[in-house]
């Protein structure tokens, strides 16, 4: 089975700087699919990046981007020029390429989250 | 797009009480997911439907818990006989299948407390 870790429970960052998350993950497939998600507080649960692992080109949304390492089983996002609205809970989540086809399920598999504070 | 919509945002209740919950999705998706959160936890998945067939359910989903999605657009998620661990969020999920890379769009979700 699959499974996602950020070892990161809480993070904090001023604001303009540049804060790296980290996200491991464990799995025996060889295509797959990669998300970051941004939860704020009592707001619902938005995509801020994905990244399919066949592809060796890390992902690059705006201001935030990924270093995606699949031989280290590695998934980190970047948020520069951080600003106060990026303050959120911020989720890693991996999804099974399988289930692009017939009826296979498309289920995220998330990790435990990162709090992210943004200091003005 | 107006978005994922779920019904009520709060709900209070009883231990042993029964509670269902809804999910209207964005009206071109015919993929919908259930998640459960609890505190200072990822999402977790429940169960998942492809137009009105229900394909996937958790472990986690017990004889307890019912989802239906009749006529392929709306969900409802049932509770019966409620426990104090069943209190959490309840989030909803949908997204286009059939079509390559298309993501899951979340909605509000519906917190549970069980009283």
């Amino acid at each position: 089975a699959q499974t996602v870790t950020q070892s990161q429970p809480e993070m904090s960052v001023q604001e303009a700087e540049t804060v790296t998350l980290s996200c491991t993950y464990d799995t025996s497939e060889s295509d797959y699919y990669l998300f970051w998600y941004k939860q704020p507080p009592s707001r619902q649960m938005i995509l801020v990046i994905r990244q399919e692992a066949y592809k060796q080109q890390n992902a690059t949304e705006n201001r935030f981007s990924v270093n995606f390492q699949k031989a280290a089983k590695s998934f980190s996002l970047k948020i520069s020029d951080s600003q106060l609205g990026d303050a959120a809970m911020y989720f890693c989540a991996y999804r099974s390429y399988e289930g692009n086809y017939g009826g296979a399920t498309n289920k995220l598999i998330f990790g435990t989250g990162t709090l992210l504070a943004v200091q003005p | 797009d107006t978005g994922v919509s779920q019904n009520p945002r709060h709900k209070i209740t009883k231990r042993g009480q029964n509670v269902t919950f809804r999910c209207d999705p964005i009206s071109e998706h015919n993929r919908l997911y259930w998640y459960r959160q609890t505190l200072g936890q990822g999402p977790e998945f429940l169960t998942y439907f492809q137009n009105e067939a229900q394909l996937e359910k958790s472990r986690l989903l017990s004889d307890r818990f019912s989802a239906e999605r009749p006529k392929g657009s709306f969900s409802t998620l049932e509770i019966q006989r409620t426990e104090q661990g069943d209190s959490a969020m309840y989030l909803c999920a949908s997204s286009i299948g059939q079509v390559y890379d298309q993501p899951q769009h979340f909605g509000d979700g519906t917190r549970l407390s069980i009283l």
